[in-house]
């Protein structure tokens, strides 16, 4: 099992809608971060969150983490297709970075 | 300045085989770290070196090794190649060692298939 879970696994929405895909743990992160990887590249960091109940903006990207530090959403507003990609959540542990599996988000025109 | 690169992007090889994957770090940084991307596992780490130690190492068989060169380039060795192998492995550096406050820059990946 995954130390992150992501959800859901797999998104299709049309070009102007609102998302949130979600990353959940039992565990407790010192800091968590959210990456977009497109076909053919490597992930690239968008966020690193450190605080519980920290909000942090990004043009139309909300990121959330959780008071408990625990879980983690990112709020996408009037999607486009660039913004298709796999988003992956990685949280520090234990000195140690852990991914989860992703969300693979696919914004139709 | 240049990104992370690694060659060859797409290997294949059979069963048995050993594969040598390549990774060339932005200049200046001392941290690089390995990791298998699968579909079902999604990104799990390999192992990270720095300064020509390895640092830190993910759960994965002896078959899976790799070391660091004086100029922060690193390779990765799989011997005995098995099917399961098959994935996209990716090459991240950074400034210093992988903390969330040092960021991690991802190379494309080299796709290998094991047949």
């Amino acid at each position: 099992t995954q130390l992150l879970e992501q959800s859901p696994q797999f998104l299709s929405i049309q070009e102007g809608e609102n998302l949130t895909v979600y990353c959940n743990s039992s565990s407790v992160f010192s800091s968590l971060q959210w990456y977009r990887q497109e076909p053919g590249e490597g992930p690239v960091l968008l966020v690193t969150v450190v605080t519980g109940g920290e909000v942090k903006k990004l043009k139309r990207l909300t990121f959330q983490f959780g008071d408990a530090r625990k879980d983690s959403s990112l709020h996408i507003t009037a999607a486009q297709p660039g913004d298709t990609g796999l988003y992956l959540c990685a949280g520090e542990y234990n000195n140690d970075m852990r991914f989860g599996a992703g969300t693979r988000l696919t914004v139709k025109p | 300045k240049a990104g992370v690169t690694q060659t060859p992007r797409y290997l294949i090889k059979t069963r048995g085989q050993q594969v040598t994957l390549s990774c060339s770090p932005i200049s200046g940084h001392r941290s690089v770290s390995w990791y298998q991307q699968t579909p079902g596992q999604g990104l799990q780490f390999l192992f990270e070196y720095f300064s020509e130690t390895q640092r830190n190492k993910g759960n994965f068989p002896g078959r899976f090794s790799g070391r660091q060169f004086s100029n922060s380039r690193s390779e990765m060795n799989v011997s005995t190649l098995e099917l399961g192998d098959s994935a996209l492995y990716l090459c991240a550096s950074s400034l210093w060692t992988r903390t969330a406050q040092n960021e991690q820059f991802f190379g494309p990946g080299t796709r290998l298939t094991v047949l």
